[in-house]
């Protein structure tokens, strides 16, 4: 079946550091990717999504770019806010495939 | 556009009762899924509709689970028998079935069984 495997967390960070959470996926075929995002008390919401491979997804200074080769997703910012402090979880989906999510990783952003 | 909403935000029963939780997604989408999440853990796939047909159901899934989309509109989850196994969030989201695929989470109802 499909999967989505995210590096484990926590991934503590100083302000203004540079972000990578890595996320790999298996599937067959050429699923739609995602990363949601979930602050502390809240629902999960959409950060970026891509469609098909080289596709870059891009949302509040974070990318991510759709490897077929190497079947990621990785996230990326390039400087981290304190504000950014949350959950982020790896997905996969999109016409016949069963939505899949990876376990989350949490991000703690330090002044 | 209200967003998708659930009810109750939280419940707590005790071990054997029967629950049922409402889900109202936002109003042009036609799939609604349903998951569950733990501590620590992504969420995990149980069903999905695509109007009022049930399209999909997780293999995971126990029998004591059912839901319904009668009216291609709002959906109940039901457990029936409640073990304490089942304390989790359960998720509701709903999305377009054409197009991007991207999903729209309501806040969850967290369910405790004692």
């Amino acid at each position: 079946g499909n999967s989505v495997t995210q590096m484990e967390g926590p991934v503590t960070l100083s302000e203004e550091a540079f972000l990578t959470i890595n996320c790999t996926y298996t599937a067959t075929g050429y699923p739609s990717l995602f990363w949601y995002v979930q602050y502390p008390g809240e629902g999960l919401q959409l950060l970026l999504k891509a469609t098909k491979a080289d596709d870059k997804g891009s949302n509040k200074g974070f990318e991510a770019t759709y490897r077929k080769e190497t079947t990621s997703f990785h996230l990326e910012k390039g400087s981290v806010q304190v504000s950014d402090s949350a959950v982020y979880f790896c997905a996969l989906a999109g016409g016949s495939y069963i939505p899949t999510f990876g376990r989350g990783t949490s991000l703690i952003v330090h002044p | 556009d209200t967003g998708v909403s659930q009810d109750p935000r939280h419940k707590i029963t005790k071990r054997g009762q029967n629950v049922t939780f409402r889900c109202d997604p936002i109003s042009e989408h036609n799939r609604l899924y349903w998951y569950r999440q733990t501590l620590g853990q992504g969420p995990e796939f149980l069903t999905y509709f695509q109007n009022e047909a049930q399209l999909e159901k997780s293999r995971l899934l126990s029998d004591r689970f059912s839901a319904e989309r009668p009216k291609g509109s709002f959906s109940t989850l039901e457990i029936q028998r409640t073990e304490q196994g089942d304390s989790a969030m359960y998720l509701c989201a709903s999305s377009l079935a054409e197009g991007g695929f991207e999903q729209f989470f309501g806040p969850g109802t967290r369910l405790t069984v004692l």
